[in-house]
């Protein structure tokens, strides 16, 4: 089933922050974060695997709920090179164990 | 690290035509190879799973004989799409992830096939 990620898009001036976020109807074995630019491939940002987890850095972090059904990815002080399409990938359990789901992205623009 | 290469970057051929697509992990041992297709401005959908050594799983609604998969080694994997058509262009992706089944390690992709069928 695919999750839900909003917003659907995202327009920022260099140094704001944003929000995105990634709802699974039901628990997750873990969420997966990738950047894709235009016409290239995913870019990997991380793994969160424990509800409750919050990991990254200053920049750029990520948490997943208790519930492990909704995780954020947090963009702070965004810069230019931050701009583009932004995934979560789902992993539920069952036969859908070790395939991620991808969500519908949330185009990030960061204008100077 | 981590890289994966996929090659060619840009196909174009004639209705009919079959066309293979490789996907190689340069600097680690992927026992599973994914390949996905994306359309225009959506999402990434994954079309099948495979496995070195073994056939490769398909997602509902992806048909077996018109995308054949082949992963014959830990660092190759091959797709080709047979006999494609003008509704077979799309953007193929394909990723790749070291470790076991349930290791928790990322996929890495490679950077696209963008196929066009005239």
């Amino acid at each position: 089933q695919q999750p839900v990620q909003s917003p659907q898009a995202v327009i920022l001036r260099e140094g704001e922050d944003a929000v995105i976020n990634c709802s699974s109807s039901k628990a997750l074995y873990s969420v997966h974060w990738y950047r894709q630019k235009h016409g290239e491939a995913p870019v990997f940002l991380m793994i969160l695997l424990k509800g409750g987890e919050q990991k990254g850095h200053e920049k750029i972090s990520a948490s997943f709920n208790e519930k492990k059904q909704q995780s954020s990815l947090y963009l702070t002080a965004s810069q230019l090179s931050y701009s583009g399409t932004y995934f979560c990938g789902t992993e539920g359990g069952g036969t859908s164990y070790g395939k991620l789901t991808f969500g519908q992205g949330t185009i990030l623009t960061v204008h100077p | 690290g981590a890289v994966v290469s996929q090659h060619p970057s840009w196909v174009i051929c004639k209705s009919g035509t079959s066309v293979k697509i490789e996907c190689r992990s340069l600097d680690f041992q992927a026992t599973t190879m994914f390949w996905y297709r994306q359309f225009p401005k959506q999402s990434l959908m994954l079309m099948a799973t495979s496995n070195e050594g073994s056939k490769a799983t398909y997602e509902q609604g992806v048909e077996k004989d018109k995308f054949l998969i082949n992963h014959a080694s830990l660092t190759l994997s091959t797709l080709t799409v047979t006999s494609a058509h003008p509704e077979d262009s799309s953007f193929y992706i394909c990723s790749a992830r070291a470790g076991t089944w349930n290791s928790n390690q990322p996929q890495h992709f490679g950077d696209g096939t963008r196929l066009s069928i005239l």
